[in-house]
């Protein structure tokens, strides 16, 4: 069975503070992706990587950047946390795109 | 734009009675089509998807989906409610970006309650 392991379950960080979210998945998958989820607004795609070393913009990267120096790990950074920052995240994986994404339980993050 | 709908808010149910949870699509060319859950406190999980063939899919715990296009439609069903498929419900299509890259794209979310 697949599994998106993410680092934390709960984050509590302070305004400007340099953040650092972390995902593994253990199934040798290609793609992996971050999201946000936030209510009303549903799930919105921030960054997606589909090899090591190689990153693409989703529909909301400002104040996110991303690093996946190996294929099973993949990192969300966020620059200088803002309180608008204050969500879930949630990292997928997949093999390609024909195929489901597998989800982490996610990282419930708030900005102070 | 490139899109998926979810109507409603919340559906509510008696246990027991089918379920229907509504999702409209709009996209160029051939729809790729996606229903995920999401229980408290968890991530997505993955029930069904529509790629081409059948237009009724069966998926995981007893739902299924049922693809028409010329209603630009994909309904997520279930014949009889359990109070365990309370949950978060998601519609996603496959939608090609401007650098040649696919992504999924979400509807809001359906909250489902199923009463006893």
């Amino acid at each position: 069975d697949v599994k998106v392991t993410q680092s934390s379950r709960y984050l509590v960080k302070r305004t400007g503070e340099k953040v650092f979210l972390e995902c593994v998945q253990d199934m040798d998958h290609e793609n992996m992706f971050w999201y946000r989820q936030d209510p009303g607004l549903g799930l919105r795609l921030i960054y997606f990587s589909y090899d090591v070393k190689m990153k693409e913009k989703g529909d909301i990267p400002e104040g996110y950047s991303v690093s996946r120096e190996k294929k099973e790990r993949f990192s969300l950074i966020l620059e200088s946390a803002s309180t608008n920052q204050t969500s879930m995240y949630l990292c997928a994986s997949n093999m390609d795109s024909n195929q489901p994404q597998h989800f982490g339980d996610g990282t419930r993050l708030s900005i102070l | 734009a490139q899109s998926v709908a979810q109507p409603e808010d919340q559906v509510n149910v008696a246990e027991g009675n089918p379920l229907t949870v509504k999702c409209t699509y709009s996209v160029s060319g051939n729809p790729y089509l996606f229903w995920y859950v999401q229980y408290p406190n968890r991530g997505l999980q993955f029930l069904l998807k529509y790629i081409t063939g059948d237009n009724l899919v069966k998926g995981s715990y007893g739902f299924e989906a049922e693809f028409n296009k010329s209603q630009t439609s994909f309904h997520l069903k279930k014949p009889s409610a359990l109070v365990s498929d309370s949950a978060l419900y998601f519609c996603a299509v496959r939608v090609l970006m401007n650098t040649g890259f696919q992504k999924l794209v979400f509807g809001t979310g359906t909250r489902l309650l199923v009463s006893p």
